[in-house]
């Protein structure tokens, strides 16, 4: 079956800290997999992709994501917060080859940065 | 960057009445979906759309649901009957031909069923 797992549901950070949001996937067949943000009332937000090749991803506004295969993982990461990284995050994977293109959520990690 | 919009933000319906949600997808995007997400539970995929025809849907997608694209006007979710297990937010998005996995999201209509 084919699943994503995000075990934090929410995260408390202080401004200036370093980050790290977990996601674990499963899937047995070559992922392309993202992480998306959601503000408040607005639409998710694509920060990151990654299909292949290095496995660590440049995103956006200083974010990254490692991908690793053995561990089934695809973890967020950020070296300095500010408070306006506020959001949800979700980890989402896409099985390649679906015929609909569909993407597959994690529950989203809630991320407050203190001031 | 490009926005997809959703009419409306938040609709509420008596029970076994139709409903339609609105969609204004990119420009020049293709390919157009549906999810749902119930409170407190993780987004889940309903329906993929492209060149007027359905390509995949979920178990979710009931024989109540039917989306459509008209001439090029809204993408719309249409459901017909309601039934209490609709309340939920839905999400439209769209992508480019080529790269489909990248898929751009509407801010998502707050559906309430009573």
């Amino acid at each position: 079956a084919q699943s994503v797992t995000q075990p934090d549901a929410r995260v408390t950070v202080s401004e200036g800290a370093s980050l790290q949001l977990r996601c674990k996937y499963s899937y047995s067949g070559t992922p392309y997999l993202f992480w998306y943000v959601q503000y408040p009332r607005q639409g998710l937000q694509l920060l990151l992709k990654y299909y292949s090749g290095d496995p660590v991803v440049q995103g956006v506004n200083g974010f990254e994501a490692e991908f690793s295969k053995s561990n089934s993982s695809f973890h967020l990461r950020k070296a300095s917060v500010h408070w306006s990284d506020s959001a949800v995050y979700f980890c989402v994977l896409s099985p390649y080859g679906s015929s609909g293109n569909k993407l597959i959520f994690g529950i989203g990690t809630l991320l407050s940065v203190k001031p | 960057g490009p926005k997809v919009l959703q009419i409306p933000s938040h609709q509420i319906i008596d029970m076994g009445q139709m409903v339609t949600l609105n969609c204004d997808p990119v420009s020049n995007h293709l390919y157009f979906y549906w999810y749902k997400q119930i409170l407190g539970q993780q987004m889940e995929f309903l329906v993929n759309f492209y060149n007027g025809k359905v390509m995949e849907k979920s178990k979710l997608f009931k024989d109540q649901f039917s989306v459509e694209r008209p001439d090029g006007s809204y993408f719309t979710l249409k459901i017909q009957p309601t039934a209490l297990e609709d309340s939920a937010v839905y999400f439209c998005a769209s992508s480019l031909a080529g790269t489909e996995y990248e898929q751009y999201f509407g801010p998502g209509t707050r559906l309430t069923v009573l």
